[in-house]
């Protein structure tokens, strides 16, 4: 069975302050992790997918990173409006559906 | 371009109920995925539809029933409804199905309240 588990749970960081969020994965045969964020009330927002370790990609003041365990969303000089629920998602071989964690909640204070 | 739609926005039935949610997919897509996102908890997959068929299913009992018509659009159906039930109804859509995992784009949701 595919499993994700993110961390931390919540993190509160002061505007400007960069920092990481983990995602932990176990999966029989990786076919894409995914990351997504989601504002409160609302769908997820698709943010990237990586497909193989060592890949990496940028979006804005948002990197993320793969390894064969774990995936990272680094945050670099965050603003206010980076406030949200960050998902991590993975596909596994012969599944159709998202496994997800259930996400880190991130605020960012001016 | 639109993106993935849903209907309605929120909706409160009482226990024993039958309700109906609908998924309008991504211009272009063909793969409509549906999940149940409980309140601080991550989207939990109950199936997909390509092609008008149920290709796969997460641990959701039989009262969970879905629909594709032709024109990729989809309805998930929910039956005897119980009070754990109550959940953020999300629909994906994506292209194709297939061992080429494509990204998944999410609608809005529909806030279901069971009473």
């Amino acid at each position: 069975e595919d499993q994700v588990t993110q961390s931390p749970e919540a993190l509160r960081l002061q505007e400007g302050e960069s920092s990481s969020l983990n995602c932990s994965y176990t999966v029989s045969g990786l076919r894409g992790l995914f990351w997504y964020r989601q504002d409160p009330g609302k769908g997820p927002e698709f943010l990237f997918t990586l497909y193989s370790a060592g890949e990496e990609k940028e979006k804005e003041r948002l990197k993320a990173t793969l390894t064969k365990k774990e995936s990272f969303l680094h945050i670099t000089a965050p603003k206010p409006e980076d406030s949200a629920t960050y998902l991590c998602a993975v596909a596994g071989g012969g599944a159709d559906g998202l496994t997800f964690g259930k996400g880190t909640h991130l605020i960012i204070q001016p | 371009d639109a993106g993935v739609t849903q209907s309605p926005t929120h909706l409160i039935k009482t226990r024993g109920q039958q309700v109906t949610l609908r998924c309008s997919p991504k211009s272009g897509h063909d793969t409509v995925s549906w999940y149940q996102q409980a309140l601080g908890q991550g989207p939990q997959f109950i199936f997909q539809y390509y092609e008008e068929e149920e290709r796969q299913r997460g641990n959701f009992p039989d009262r969970f029933s879905g629909h594709q018509f032709p024109n990729y659009s989809s309805e998930l159906n929910v039956n005897a409804l119980l009070l754990g039930d109550s959940a953020l109804y999300l629909c994906a859509s994506s292209l194709g199905a297939g061992t080429a995992y494509n990204e998944q784009f999410f609608g809005p949701g529909t806030r279901l309240t069971v009473l």
